[in-house]
């Protein structure tokens, strides 16, 4: 059965660095998502991205973060400069062409620890 | 807007007794509705959807929920709990064809007792 693909399953880094989550989508689907949950916390939509560009982003979605589509595979969200508030479960989801049913097919997400 | 509202942040029910995870939300229009699963240490895994069809959904592992317009909820219920659902369970709406947001209730963490 096809499924979403996380990489890395974890990553430590020191406050600061640049941090780069990596995410393999199903195949025939066109529309990607990432969110993130912080530790006891509900999962939080961060952007929405279709047809090379962001449809969609929240305010926690600044200008520390960027989404790409570098290889028409991978979808990858980039953390410039690391936060210890950025520690957190992030995950990445996609769906088939716009419908109302808007199911989501979620990956097994990547867990980031800024020290 | 839309908004969802669980109104447990934790569940704790005996092995063979029903489960009630409850969700009410807002939303303008007519939106889409679902339960996502979260075992420790994995992905979300979608239970079920409602998306303007039968107000009752069946859903995997024995799972249901009914959408109840008039009381803007979507509870989630099982007749005999399994001590393999002990996970967190969130209730989720969406209404695509305005906007991509998909908004996520904070979460039900249900325990089951042996």
């Amino acid at each position: 059965e096809p499924e979403v693909t996380q990489t890395p399953s974890h990553q430590v880094t020191q406050m600061g660095q640049e941090v780069i989550l990596r995410c393999v989508p199903i195949s025939n689907h066109l529309y990607f998502y990432w969110y993130r949950q912080i530790l006891g916390q509900k999962v939080e939509f961060l952007v929405s991205f279709y047809n090379n560009e962001i449809s969609e982003k929240s305010e926690i979605f600044d200008d520390q973060f960027s989404v790409e589509r570098p290889d028409g595979s991978n979808f990858t969200l980039k953390i410039r400069s690391t936060k210890l508030e950025d520690s957190a479960m992030y995950f990445c989801a996609s769906s088939v062409p716009r419908e109302p049913t808007g199911e989501l097919f979620f990956g097994e997400g990547s867990r980031l620890t800024v020290l | 807007a839309q908004s969802v509202t669980q109104l447990d942040s934790h569940v704790s029910v005996s092995e063979g007794t029903p489960v009630l995870l409850r969700c009410n939300y807002s939303s303008s229009y007519s939106p889409s509705l679902f339960w996502y699963v979260q075992h420790p240490n994995k992905g979300l895994q979608l239970l079920l959807k409602y998306t303007s069809a039968a107000t009752l959904v069946k859903g995997i592992n024995g799972f249901e929920a009914e959408f109840k317009k008039s009381e803007t909820s979507f509870h989630l219920t099982k007749p005999s709990a399994h001590m393999s659902d002990a996970a967190e369970y969130f209730c989720v709406v969406s209404d695509l064809t305005r906007d991509d947001k998909i908004i996520f209730g904070k979460g039900t963490r249900l325990h089951i007792l042996p």
